[in-house]
């Protein structure tokens, strides 16, 4: 009963490879989130989805796609990936009133080789 | 331009004493305060949240405290335990668009020795 779940935990690919990363949530929460967090630790809003709809876009290469096919679900793609891509990847969810916690996935670690 | 401030440096303490963790920014207006709990690997998890209208909250051994005017939050743990090591997130929330949009500082890491 895992509440943010995200896939895979782990990729390492080839530069200018075009790859996935998947995340769920079983909380029923309306709000969804991708974050990036970098060699040093620092963890930065990449995008955020409101009922399916996107209304946080952050200063992202548009290499990087997010798609919600329903409101449990936000999954990433990014095209073309460079070495500066690598990093941990974390999906978080929430209420949509603002103020209430987060919760995180577990985090992927993508190795941009 | 804005900027959150958390302690760099690990912070080293004894099991038992009192563990005190500071975020400072500036160009912020936050509505709302959190902090988050990192272990390695692992995603971050929520800790306590308080609001611009609130001085203190706590939960058990948790207490955070919040000065608009000095524009701080204080994170102590009181009676620490080797456990509780691990590196802790503070997270403003600015409320700009009715939706949450945490900005995090870059974490300070507690190591607590038996």
């Amino acid at each position: 009963d895992t509440a943010v779940s995200q896939t895979p935990k782990y990729l390492v690919t080839q530069m200018g490879n075009d790859k996935s990363i998947k995340c769920e949530q079983n909380l029923g929460h309306d709000t969804m989130y991708w974050y990036k967090q970098d060699s040093k630790k620092f963890l930065k809003i990449m995008f955020s989805y409101n009922n399916k709809e996107l209304i946080i876009n952050e200063t992202v290469p548009n290499r990087f796609s997010p798609k919600s096919p329903d409101k449990a679900h936000l999954n990433l793609h990014i095209n073309s990936l460079e070495l500066g891509d690598s990093a941990v990847y974390f999906c978080a969810s929430s209420q949509a009133r603002a103020g209430n916690e987060q919760f995180f996935g577990p985090g992927t670690r993508l190795t941009v080789l | 331009s804005q900027k959150i401030e958390q302690n760099s440096e690990a912070l080293n303490i004894q099991e038992g004493k009192t563990a005190t963790l500071t975020c400072n920014y500036t160009n912020y207006s936050p509505a709302y305060l959190q902090w988050y709990r990192q272990d390695p690997g692992r995603g971050p998890v929520f800790l306590l949240l308080i609001r611009e209208n609130e001085k203190e909250k706590r939960k058990e051994r948790l207490k955070v405290t919040f000065d608009t005017t000095l524009k701080q939050s204080l994170f102590h743990i009181t009676a620490s335990q080797p456990a509780d090591s691990a590196t802790y997130l503070c997270a403003l929330d600015p409320l700009n668009s009715g939706y949450s949009t945490l900005t995090f500082g870059k974490g300070t890491m507690l190591l607590v020795s038996p």
